[in-house]
């Protein structure tokens, strides 16, 4: 079962850029959608949107004018970037494989992201 | 965007059955899957597909589809159960986009 492992900064602050990085274990990167997924303290799961191979990506219309993901094959990696954050960005984000029909079959362990000054 | 509607909160007796569901017009056209969350754990899956179940989940947990509405069924609910439930699937008004519902608190009394 491959392994997720999502870092980057706990701490950001307001107007910043919020920047995750995920790392796949297991090589697979080149075979299926990569997704980010967040969720406040709470509160549900909100999907931020997924990135392929191919470099297409897609965005949660909610979240599209904020959002960049990128991938790096050399490194079995995969990023999240999401600009001019608010405190109602702070929240658990989770990195996670995405495979037929939209199912989340892998997910990281997941880290939380607090927007503070 | 699709909306997918859960009840916020079911509970049901240890041992009993229950059903939990999900509502959204994307599901006349697309399976739900669900997962499981407990506190201060990630989501895993329980459920995908039209009732496929991934390697380790007991057999007590099933699902169906009818019209608009997906549903989990937990027969012989444990105490282990008690988590919270999502149900996703494709987004309807765009099928590149995937949405949530809002999750139910499953109570095992």
């Amino acid at each position: 079962q491959v392994q997720l492992q999502e870092s980057g900064p706990g701490l950001v602050k307001p107007s910043e850029i919020l920047s995750l990085t995920c790392t796949v274990s297991d090589g697979s990167i080149s075979s299926y959608y990569w997704s980010w997924i967040r969720q406040p303290a709470g509160k549900g799961l909100e999907w931020i949107g997924r990135i392929y191979i191919s470099g297409s990506s897609n965005y949660n219309p909610s979240l599209k004018s904020r959002v960049t993901m990128s991938l790096d094959t050399s490194r079995s990696q995969f990023s999240l970037k999401l600009t001019s954050v608010t405190a109602a960005d702070t929240a658990v984000y989770y990195c996670a494989r995405e495979g037929s029909f939209s199912v989340f079959q892998d997910w990281g362990q997941g880290t939380l992201v607090t927007v503070s000054s | 965007s699709s909306e997918l509607t859960q009840d916020p909160a079911v509970s049901v007796a240890l041992g009993q059955t229950v059903r939990i569901t999900c509502q959204g017009d994307s599901l006349r056209s697309y399976y739900a899957s669900w997962y499981q969350q407990k506190p201060g754990q990630a989501p895993v899956v329980v459920i995908y597909g039209k009732n496929n179940r991934p390697s380790g989940i007991p057999d007590r947990f099933s699902g169906s589809s009818s019209g608009d509405t997906a549903s989990l069924t937990i027969t012989g609910a444990q105490a282990d159960d008690e988590a919270d439930y999502y149900c996703n699937s494709r987004d309807s008004s765009n099928t590149h986009y995937v949405a949530f519902g809002g999750g139910t608190k499953l109570t095992v009394l």
